[in-house]
């Protein structure tokens, strides 16, 4: 099956900087690549996605880039605010995998005022 | 409010003592999901439906049984339940019918212990 790896796993930045969160998927037949947010004591919620036979999808502050040739995609959040604060995931769906989405094991992010 | 629900939302129960956790979406979603969140571990399937009456494993089914009786409905049962299923659960839809997007709606989640 697809096994997603994400890092860093915590990630500490001042209010105003950019973040960045790499991840890798091992299925080259993996099409579709969400990020969700997840506040503390919340449910994951879909931010942004982008499908492979797209590069970048940008909204607003957020954009993610896909690299179908190293498999790996990246989520890049820009002008940070302190609402920013919490832990991303992103997921993986390989073609033909109904909707089954590997997550990677997160990525604490702390926007620091 | 298209919404997905899950019952209850925090539970504590001893080893052994059978129980099941409701799942339940009003967006007519063919596809159901469980999935199980741990420090460290991200989130991970537990088992999926495709629609009623079908259900397959995910990565870590033991332990857990589901049904899909309805399309609706989609409860978790944890007939022995061990310490090693504390954690915390969460439900998903999401429709087969938007091609290109398979965007999964979540439940708020059910955090159980297990004694």
């Amino acid at each position: 099956g697809e096994n997603v790896e994400q890092h860093p796993s915590t990630l500490s930045v001042q209010e105003g900087d950019s973040a960045v969160i790499k991840c890798t998927y091992s299925d080259s037949a993996s099409n579709y690549f969400p990020w969700y947010k997840q506040e503390l004591g919340k449910r994951p919620q879909l931010i942004i996605d982008i499908r492979s036979n797209v590069g970048e999808k940008k909204d607003q502050r957020i954009a993610v880039t896909l690299n179908k040739t190293a498999k790996h995609f990246s989520l890049h959040i820009t002008e940070t605010q302190p609402e920013d604060s919490a832990v991303y995931f992103c997921a993986a769906t390989p073609l033909g995998g109904a909707n089954n989405l590997f997550f990677g094991t997160g990525t604490r992010l702390t926007v620091i005022p | 409010e298209a919404q997905v629900t899950q019952n209850p939302r925090y539970l504590i129960t001893v080893t052994g003592k059978k129980l099941t956790v409701t799942c339940s979406q009003n967006m007519n979603h063919e596809y159901m999901s469980w999935y199980r969140q741990d420090p460290g571990l991200g989130l991970r399937q537990i088992y999926y439906s495709m629609n009623v009456e079908v259900t397959d494993k995910g990565d870590v089914p033991e332990g857990y049984k589901v049904s899909r009786k309805e399309k609706r409905n989609f409860p978790l049962i944890l007939e022995s339940p061990s310490p090693n299923q504390t954690s915390l659960y969460f439900c998903a839809s999401s429709s087969r019918a938007r091609a290109g997007r398979n965007e999964q709606y979540f439940g708020p989640g059910t955090r159980l212990t297990v004694t």
